[in-house]
């Protein structure tokens, strides 16, 4: 079983629709979560991190971490043609002695004009 | 304006070569990542540093060696014992574990 977990997509959705983006983790002891957009050729950008199990709004984005069920998502409202990328999910492991960043492989988002 | 600048943003190396890609932070974070993504996949760990003269294997360090000798500083050596080579190189930083961490734009190595 992968350690964190994305349906690789692609995903697509009308303008001004809701994107969901979903992630799945495997190490229960996870502390933080994060979500990075990628345009194609780009190194990834932070959008959102989370901590707590419950949801984290900033603008048209929410992070939603629900711990019982090692589940980690990202609504986009109100989706832009410009929102259209790969997102990463990343989980902040606890295992071993060093918290390492693992990366799902990525969810692609198109948004259509 | 900080940030974390990665160098070269194209590096073509020809097979049997070693070469190094840089990577500089000014953004005074204690810890330093290098990942690599090859197409259509996600970020695999290469090596990370927590602290200055300090570093360790992530998932994938076979052929590739790095250096921590100041803060700022973080060059990771891709040596002729990795057989594949050819991919985007990400360089990272966080202040600290568990922290969210930033990236520079990239290195994209090719084997010629």
């Amino acid at each position: 079983q992968k350690e964190v977990e994305q349906n690789s997509g692609p995903l697509s959705v009308p303008e001004g629709a809701i994107a969901s983006l979903n992630c799945t983790y495997s190490d229960r002891g996870s502390q933080s979560f994060f979500w990075y957009r990628q345009y194609s050729g780009k190194s990834p950008e932070l959008i959102m991190f989370i901590y707590s199990n419950g949801d984290k709004e900033d603008g048209r984005f929410t992070a939603q971490l629900n711990k019982a069920s090692q589940y980690v998502s990202l609504l986009i409202r109100d989706s832009q043609p410009s929102d259209s990328a790969t997102y990463l999910c990343a989980v902040r492991i606890s295992s071993g002695s060093a918290r390492q960043l693992t990366f799902g492989s990525g969810t692609q988002l198109t948004v259509l004009p | 304006d900080g940030g974390i600048t990665q160098s070269p943003k194209y590096l073509f190396r020809k097979e049997g070569q070693n070469v190094t890609l840089s990577c500089e932070q000014n953004l005074n974070h204690d810890a330093m990542y290098w990942y690599r993504q090859d197409p259509g996949q996600g970020l695999r760990l290469i090596y990370y540093s927590q602290i200055v003269n300090d570093f360790q294997k992530g998932d994938i360090a076979e052929g590739y060696s790095v250096s921590r000798e100041k803060k700022e500083s973080f060059p990771l050596t891709v040596t002729s014992a990795q057989k594949n080579p050819t991919a985007f190189y990400l360089c990272a930083s966080s202040i600290g574990a568990g922290k969210e961490a930033f990236f520079g734009q990239g290195t994209r190595l090719t084997v010629v």
